[in-house]
């Protein structure tokens, strides 16, 4: 079957260092992939997001890899702050732009950044 | 613009009791979702709705009905509540296209049946 996870369920960073989450996906058919940011307390925050027709799309501070080899995609952190602290859920859906399709989730990972 | 609103932020229901979760988007999407999420489980898709007038059923759709009257509003009932429904509610909407089916969602409802 089908399943979004995460490598770790937790990772610990200084400040000022990058941070690399990473996620593991096993429908080779999946087109389109999110990572969302979650709080404490709030709902997930969409953060980037890449097709499979790319390998790699940067944001501002944030950088997705896309490797369809071997069904894994990664978030890249730079320079990491406090603020970044928060639970990382990599989501992806094999059927691009049909409404209602439904995202599926990993996990997540949990960020913890320390000053 | 305020995006997604969801109402109440937190409620403590009797099981056995009927609750209808609100939702109302601003931002014109034509789809919206609902989830919910549990520890260890992550997000699972219980209802969603294409467009307005229409819904299908996601992952966990038992003891869950919604509606779509309009294109802002999704709400979701639980007709008679039951402890395993304790959980955190994620509203969520997009406006699928040609570039981008990114869900953007709400803060949540946190709920609890006792």
């Amino acid at each position: 079957g089908e399943s979004v996870g995460l490598h770790l369920p937790t990772l610990s960073v200084q400040e000022g260092d990058n941070s690399i989450i990473n996620c593991a996906y096993s429908n080779s058919a999946s087109d389109y992939f999110i990572w969302y940011k979650q709080e404490s307390g709030k709902g997930p925050q969409f953060i980037i997001d890449i097709r499979s027709n790319m390998d790699k799309r940067q944001g501002q501070r944030v950088t997705v890899l896309l490797n369809k080899t071997v069904k894994h995609l990664s978030l890249q952190i730079a320079a990491t702050q406090p603020g970044d602290s928060a639970v990382y859920f990599c989501a992806e859906t094999p059927w691009a732009n049909q409404a209602g399709t439904a995202l599926i989730f990993g996990k997540g990972t949990t960020l913890s950044v320390s000053s | 613009i305020a995006g997604i609103t969801q109402a109440p932020t937190s409620q403590i229901l009797a099981a056995g009791r009927r609750m209808t979760l609100r939702c109302t988007q601003d931002m014109r999407h034509n789809a919206m979702y609902w989830y919910r999420q549990d520890l260890g489980l992550g997000l699972r898709l219980i209802h969603y709705s294409n467009t307005a007038g229409t819904t299908g059923k996601g992952e966990v759709p038992d003891g869950y009905s919604v509606s779509r009257a309009n294109t802002d509003d999704f709400p979701l009932t639980l007709a008679s509540a039951v402890p395993s429904q304790t959980s955190v509610y994620f509203c969520a909407s997009s406006q699928t296209s040609g570039s981008s089916d990114t869900q953007y969602f709400g803060p949540g409802t946190r709920l609890t049946v006792l």
